[in-house]
């Protein structure tokens, strides 16, 4: 079973617009990444945030992290027809035994 | 490319056949996984191997799936006596075991089976 769940689980924004994604997740983590996925294809890393970190920054990605409330969000900002895609995060849990747990993921459309 | 590969990209299998995946992962990696995703949800975590040992797998991988990583290099995934619900997109990533958790991912092998 999943341990993330996200929210919204679809997202339709303006281009030039930001976009924020929530994730919730369950158990204690080491660290919590952001993955992106076009269409039928792989999983492309955007942001990795270890569990000490409270907020990260990479480009237009923002990604926050509060261990109290198990919950993490990912902003982009100034949103790109090419950030059309879904994204996910994986938590690396610390009794999970060193494998990736993913939520059920964002669809997020730009519309131009 | 120094990525992760794998192939074929697309599969369309009749009910009851067998199936082989394969995964080229980045060559300095030494740690494999193999991840399963249905329409609509995130990853699901199958099994991985640390070089060519098989270190943990999912209640997922049923007595159907077997997976091998013979030489520490690429791995492959067999799925036998294939069912409809074995249909998803499987994926293959890769990393170092001191940084497992930056796993790189390959574009996935797409399973239909009719």
């Amino acid at each position: 079973s999943q341990q993330g769940e996200e929210d919204p689980q679809a997202l339709s924004i303006q281009e030039g617009e930001n976009a924020t994604m929530n994730c919730s997740y369950k158990t204690s983590i080491n660290n919590l990444q952001w993955y992106r996925q076009n269409s039928g294809r792989g999983l492309v890393h955007l942001i990795l945030i270890r569990s000490n970190e409270r907020e990260k920054h990479s480009g237009r990605l923002r990604v926050t992290l509060d261990t109290s409330k198990k919950s993490s969000s990912l902003l982009i900002t100034a949103s790109r027809a090419a950030d059309t895609a879904s994204y996910f995060c994986a938590t690396d849990p610390i009794q999970g035994a060193q494998k990736l747990v993913f939520g059920q993921g964002t669809r997020l459309t730009i519309n131009p | 490319d120094t990525g992760v590969s794998q192939d074929p990209r697309h599969k369309i299998t009749k009910r009851g056949q067998n199936v082989t995946f394969r995964c080229d992962p980045i060559s300095e990696h030494n740690r494999l996984y193999w991840y399963r995703q249905t329409l609509g949800q995130g990853p699901e975590f199958l099994t991985y191997f640390q070089n060519e040992a098989q270190l943990e797998k999912s209640r997922l991988l049923s007595d159907r799936f077997s997976a091998e990583r013979p030489k520490g290099s690429f791995s492959t995934l067999e799925i036998q006596r294939t069912e409809q619900g074995d249909s998803a997109m499987y994926l293959c990533a890769s990393s170092h075991t001191s940084a497992y958790y930056e796993q790189y991912f390959g574009p996935g092998t797409r399973l239909t089976v009719t």
